[in-house]
Parts: C-alpha cells; structure tokens; sequence
C-alpha cells in the first residue's frame, strides 16, 4: 500500500483553469505539507497542516488554498492558473511529537504544466 | 529564518569510487535535524540518512555517511563504493525543533553522475 499518495501525477491545463491536487496518506500521521519544486529543482514549503489546522502559510499567492478535509487528506487547489505555476507539486506527512522532527515521508509528485 | 547552501551543482564520480557532496546551512536554532535526500529520475524523495544536531557522533547508513561539523555549521554526505543506482538528484536538508510546522528547508541540490 502506498503511503502517501497524490492524485494525479500529472497535470497539463491552460492558463486561467482552476485544478485541484489530491494527498492522502496512510499512516495516521497528523501533520500533512505541500512543497514546489521549481523548474530549476528547488523545493520549497508551500503549507503545513497539523490535524486539519493551519500551521505553515508561506508567501505564497492566494490562488492557492489548501484544504484538509481530515488528518489523513490535504488537498490543493489553485485558481486562474498562470505559467509561472508549472512545477512538480509535493504531498509529505510526519507523525506528531519527536518522531515527527525525524522524519517526512513525501508522494511520488504532481507534474503540473500550465500552457 | 534557516538557509540551507549546496556549492556544487553537478558532481561525478566513477563507478566503485567514493565521492563527498558538500552542504552549509545556517539557524538561530540550537536544536536541529540535518537531513539528506535523493531524488532519482522517477522524481520519489527518498531520504538518505538523518543526523540530530545534539548527536556528535557522525550518522552512517550502510554506505553512505556524514560528516558534521557543528561550529562551521557543515554537513558533508560521503557515498563509498559508488553504484549506478547511485545517480540522482542530492538534496541537504534543514529542520529547526522549535520552527512551527516543522518545515524542511532544502538546498539548490547537487546532481551526482555515476560513471561506469
């Protein structure tokens, strides 16, 4: 069984759609992310999530709005999609506690491409 | 705020042979966690190995291991007897204990070439 998995692993839209990026994972962890990696392979943290509240918001624009339905789903969604959105989309998750500073374990990545 | 540098964007190394990635990082943290991540073609993050700031005993994980030098705040990856499944895409990474949501901070990478 897959641990965390997102759906799909690929996108391809046109500018102005508004797509959403789905994660869930198995493994009761409460903390759930999301991270982009840029077409120069850079990642960076987007949101985090711990039991459905919003820890993590960084500067990014409010086109993106992650949603948690439940521990175990953080979902992305992103309206008026622009060029400069195509990267690869990373779902991760940690446990609570100490157990949690020790480790993420990520999903295979969402290939967005905004044409 | 955390930053986390890797110098060499590209290295090689021969097949059986051992190469060093290096990385800096920087925190106003006094506890942290250093971590080093590959990414191969299939774009999965896979971690590599794990070393706890408190911990002065160097991390090892089958062949690979670390060198971490607290005071110049570095955190070298050493891969012994190189293989092919080997090459990929080497992310450093940084966790503060004490920063909210315990986000990673990650270098630029470096891509390791693996020649037979």
């Amino acid at each position: 069984d897959t641990a965390v998995s997102q759906t799909p692993k690929y996108l391809v839209t046109q500018m102005g759609n508004d797509k959403s990026i789905k994660c869930e994972q198995n493994l009761g962890h409460d903390t759930m992310y999301w991270y982009k990696q840029d077409s120069k392979k850079f990642l960076k943290i987007m949101f985090s999530y711990n039991n459905k509240e919003l820890i993590i918001n960084e500067t990014v624009p409010n086109r993106f709005s992650p949603k948690s339905p439940d521990k175990a789903h953080l979902n992305l969604h992103i309206n008026s999609l622009e060029l400069g959105d195509s990267a690869v989309y990373f779902c991760a998750s940690s446990p609570k506690g100490l157990a949690g500073l020790r480790t993420q374990f990520f999903g295979p990545g969402t290939r967005l491409t905004v044409l | 705020a955390q930053t986390v540098t890797q110098s060499q964007p590209e290295m090689s190394v021969q097949e059986a042979e051992t190469v060093t990635l290096s990385c800096t990082y920087d925190t106003s943290e006094s506890d942290y966690y250093l971590f080093w991540y590959k990414q191969p073609p299939s774009r999965q993050m896979i971690l590599v190995i794990r070393q706890e700031a408190y911990k002065q005993q160097n991390a090892t994980e089958n062949r690979f291991s670390v060198n971490f030098q607290k005071a110049a705040k570095s955190f070298s990856l050493k891969i012994s007897d190189s293989q092919l499944g080997d090459a990929a895409m080497y992310f450093c990474a940084l966790m503060g204990r004490e920063t909210s949501g315990s986000r990673l901070t990650f270098g630029e990478g470096t891509q390791l070439t693996v020649n037979p």
